[in-house]
């Protein structure tokens, strides 16, 4: 069974760092783009951004609203990928989702699968 | 604001057929994906490629393109159809991902 388990969460100040986990199984991991979507309370799914696997050499890509304050990491090893979120907004608040690409859907073709339950990110004072 | 646009609601009669869209000039290039989402619940995927459904998806949910503007069409829309629906496309660049700003779906 895939599964896809967040973790990391929490309550962080403006200006702060924090970093969440991915844990995924029942999958070959290595094999797999993983990206981040987030989800403020109330409002639309919002994409993150995402990592390639090693044989597309890990390549990363970031919505403006966070790119140079936000860095996606994966272990391969360890199946599990990270978003290291740094100088973080009050409008960074939001529940997060990691989230798999299907693999059948190539080319002009883009989805997710797979999905977990999110870890929610407070940035509050 | 997204560069894909989905109006924010709508309704449709128990048993009858309901279209929700999604417009962006990407999505002359790049095929929708579709996406239920139920309160306090993760997305599902429920429409991808061409059209697309994923294993345990009820075949009254179909998607078509044209042009600009994909939809997703329940045909025969079940009570627990109710949700909000997010269309999920490249964007014009084809470098990132954007996502519609959702529609909430009410069967009456």
């Amino acid at each position: 069974e895939v599964q896809l388990v967040e973790s990391g969460g929490g309550l962080v100040q403006p200006g702060g760092s924090l970093q969440l986990s991915c844990a995924a199984s029942g999958f070959t991991f290595s094999d797999s783009s993983i990206h981040w979507v987030r989800q403020a309370s109330g409002k639309g799914l919002e994409w993150v951004g995402h990592m390639r696997s090693k044989v597309n050499n890990y390549a990363t890509s970031y919505a403006a609203s966070v790119k140079g304050r936000f860095t996606i990491s994966r272990d391969d090893s360890k199946n599990t990928a990270y978003l290291q979120m740094n100088s973080l907004k009050t409008e960074d608040t939001a529940l997060y989702y990691c989230t798999r690409r299907l693999v059948s859907c190539g080319g002009d073709c883009y989805a997710f699968d797979y999905w977990g339950q999110g870890t929610l990110v407070t940035v509050s004072s | 604001s997204s560069e894909v646009t989905q109006d924010p609601a709508v309704s449709v009669a128990l048993g009858q057929t309901v279209r929700i869209t999604c417009q962006g000039d990407s999505l002359r290039s790049y095929y929708v994906s579709w996406y239920q989402q139920k309160p306090g619940q993760a997305p599902v995927l429920v429409i991808y490629g061409k059209n697309n459904r994923p294993s345990g998806i009820p075949d009254r949910f179909s998607g078509s393109s044209s042009g600009n503007t994909a939809s997703l069409t329940i045909t025969g829309a079940q009570a627990e159809d109710e949700a909000d629906y997010y269309c999920n496309s490249r964007d014009s660049s084809g470098n990132h991902l954007v996502f519609g700003g959702g529609t909430k779906l009410t069967v009456l």
